[in-house]
């Protein structure tokens, strides 16, 4: 089976940078995903890890370890637009189908 | 084709009635996916398709969900005999087969239970 943990809640202002965490335990790994969602809309994808390391994409970076069954979604320059919810989710090579964490809700203040 | 469609976007029902919801995925995108997801939780896979092959669905939530993707174009998902618990939005994804990774989501259903 899969767990994927994250925080629930944070909080953050304008301006700055914050790491969400995600750790995972799964018996297949084929791929950390990372996607945000804003409430009542459709996640809409933000990043893809399968090697370990740092993917940046503008003001987003993903990083991921596989042998400590961890990754992080980094966030600059945070705008007002970023509150939303991030999920982390694993996709395992058992099959195509991504497992959830609960999502982390973030929300930006002035 | 701007990206994946679901129809109807919300959906009000008496419980013991059976709902049924549409999803079109992006044109070219040959695996389609159905997740349901409840208020402050992630998406929970439920089942998927490559092409009209539906190739997972032990992880339907019971036997009052089925879905179908008859052409390989569009899928339906239908629940039978609701109960308030089936109150959620259900989602749709599509990928492609062909090298694409990313999972494209639709808007939902929304669906309440009364």
């Amino acid at each position: 089976g899969q767990n994927i943990d994250q925080p629930t809640e944070m909080t953050a202002t304008e301006g700055a940078i914050v790491q969400i965490n995600c750790t995972y335990q799964t018996s297949g790994f084929n791929g950390l995903f990372w996607y945000q969602q804003h409430a009542g809309e459709a996640p809409t994808f933000l990043s893809y890890n399968v090697l370990d390391g740092l993917e940046e994409k503008g003001r987003f970076s993903s990083f991921l370890s596989r042998s400590k069954g961890y990754s992080y979604l980094l966030l600059k320059e945070l705008q007002m637009k970023d509150s939303a919810s991030y999920l982390c989710a694993v996709k395992s090579n058992a099959g195509n189908m991504l497992t959830f964490g609960g999502g982390t809700r973030l929300m930006v203040k002035p | 084709d701007t990206g994946v469609s679901q129809n109807p976007r919300h959906k009000i029902t008496k419980r013991g009635q059976n709902v049924t919801f549409r999803c079109d995925p992006i044109s070219e995108h040959n695996r389609l996916y159905w997740y349901r997801q409840t208020l402050g939780q992630g998406p929970e896979f439920l089942t998927y398709f490559q092409n009209e092959a539906q190739l997972e669905k032990s992880r339907l939530l019971s036997d009052r969900f089925s879905a179908e993707r008859p052409k390989g174009s569009f899928s339906t998902l239908e629940i039978q005999r609701t109960e308030q618990g089936d109150s959620a939005m259900y989602l749709c994804a599509s990928s492609s087969m062909d090298g694409g990774y990313e999972q494209f989501f639709g808007p939902g259903t929304r669906l309440t239970v009364l």
